[in-house]
């Protein structure tokens, strides 16, 4: 069935230290990932984003990269911060279910001082 | 702040009831999604609305319905509420139905 997972449900890193955050997501013909980060009470907040036709894609202290072949998305995080605790998800999106956004189950990310 | 907003905050409602939940979309955008996350999970996609019709809808029963108004802000309206359906349930907005959403702040759901 449709799915998109990730591989840890807890990630817990040092202040300052990189994290990384993976994602296999189970539909090659998807064309559209985006990585969401919720704190606790709130909304998903969008941080970044991809589309099929580009393998990596920097926006400020993150860096996602798409790995088409193993269906592998990543989120990287450079000097991670307190305030980057939250959940994680990645999310994808196929051509014919436009808008269906198809959420995988999440990655905490705890960022000890 | 995405500018897309969500009400109530919380709502508690008994089994059997109905309730509507709204959501106001980010200026200048025609398109809003409908996602159920449950504890511990990922967003579930409910359905979605372009320029008041809908485009495209999950894996959710009849008793979940929803409109778009002209000004594009959207209602959610679950019938026959059971319990499995305590969530959070989210609103996001975007430009168009392919662009990138944005979400509101959620409306917490329980239903006793």
């Amino acid at each position: 069935g449709e799915s998109v997972g990730l591989h840890l449900p807890t990630l817990s890193v040092q202040e300052g230290d990189n994290s990384i955050i993976n994602c296999a997501y189970s539909n090659s013909a998807s064309d559209y990932f985006i990585w969401y980060k919720q704190e606790s009470g709130k909304g998903p907040q969008f941080i970044i984003d991809i589309r099929s036709n580009m393998d990596k894609r920097q926006g400020q202290r993150v860096t996602v990269l798409l790995n088409k072949t193993v269906k592998h998305l990543s989120l990287q995080i450079a000097a991670t911060q307190p305030g980057d605790s939250a959940v994680y998800f990645c999310a994808e999106n196929t051509p014919g279910n436009t808008g269906k956004l198809i959420f995988g189950q999440g990655t905490t990310l705890q960022v000890k001082p | 702040e995405t500018g897309v907003t969500q009400s109530p905050t919380h709502l508690i409602k008994t089994r059997g009831q109905q309730v509507t939940l709204r959501c106001s979309s980010q200026s200048g955008h025609n398109t809003v999604s409908w996602y159920q996350q449950a504890l511990g999970q990922g967003p579930q996609f409910i359905f979605q609305y372009y320029r008041e019709e809908e485009n495209g809808r999950g894996n959710f029963p009849p008793r979940f319905s929803g409109l778009q108004f002209p000004n594009y802000s959207s209602e959610l309206n679950v019938n026959a509420l059971e319990l499995d359906d305590s969530a959070l349930y989210l609103c996001a907005s975007s430009l168009t139905m392919a662009d990138t959403q944005y979400f509101g702040p959620g409306t917490r759901l329980t239903v006793l």
